[in-house]
């Protein structure tokens, strides 16, 4: 079974500090990797995704992440964070025809960003 | 692209009662899918359409939960004899058959007292 481990819960980050949220994930074959942000009232939003290829990938709002097979990871990263960026942000995993009939999510990462 | 929407945006109710929410996805998308987010938790799959077709339910889906798309469309998820532990965020998302990127509306927040 496919299985996501995100395993901090809270980070705080000063604002223009760079960030790393960790993922790490389980499953069978090659996976499909999300991640995805969520504001107060707002749905999912998707930062980037990897399905084969470069393993560095690279997202909207200055986000990147790295697949690293050996590792089973696929660590979100940002060089310098601003303070719109604070909120919850999820990884997931998806597999099956067309990359993600049934995404399986981490239990998120809350961010909070000190000005 | 409107995006998705989903109606109501919040719902209250009481424990023992039904209750009805309603996802509209973007045109063009063939492909419907439930989650469902409790507190704390990352969102979790219920079930799937492909058009009017529902192709996958999870077993979390209980037989009081149910959900159509009869013209491949809008989506229904009805769930009935609702109990406290319901309450939750309930996630539409749409996206093409054979396309990775799904596409969330704003979800239905559930609270059942």
């Amino acid at each position: 079974a496919q299985s996501v481990t995100q395993p901090d819960i809270h980070i705080t980050v000063s604002e223009g500090a760079s960030l790393e949220l960790r993922c790490n994930y389980s499953y069978g074959a090659t996976p499909y990797l999300f991640w995805y942000v969520q504001s107060p009232g707002q749905g999912l939003q998707l930062l980037l995704k990897y399905f084969s290829g470069d393993t560095l990938v690279q997202g909207i709002k200055g986000f990147e992440a790295e697949f690293k097979r050996s590792q089973s990871s696929f660590n979100l990263r940002k060089p310098s964070v601003h303070w719109s960026d604070a909120a919850e942000y999820f990884c997931a995993v998806g597999g099956g025809e067309g990359g993600g009939n049934k995404l399986t999510f981490g239990t998120g990462t809350q961010l909070k960003v000190e000005l | 692209d409107t995006g998705v929407s989903q109606d109501p945006r919040h719902k209250i109710t009481k424990r023992g009662q039904n209750v009805t929410f309603r996802c509209d996805p973007i045109s063009e998308h063939n492909r419907l899918y439930w989650y469902r987010q409790t507190l704390g938790q990352g969102p979790e799959f219920l079930t799937y359409f492909q058009n009017e077709a529902q192709l996958e339910k999870s077993r979390l889906l209980s037989d009081r939960f149910s959900a159509e798309r009869p013209k491949g469309s809008f989506s229904t998820l009805e769930i009935q004899r609702t109990e406290q532990g319901d309450s939750a965020m309930y996630l539409c998302a749409s996206s093409l058959a054979g396309g990775p990127r799904k596409y969330f509306g704003p979800g239905t927040r559930l609270t059942v007292t």
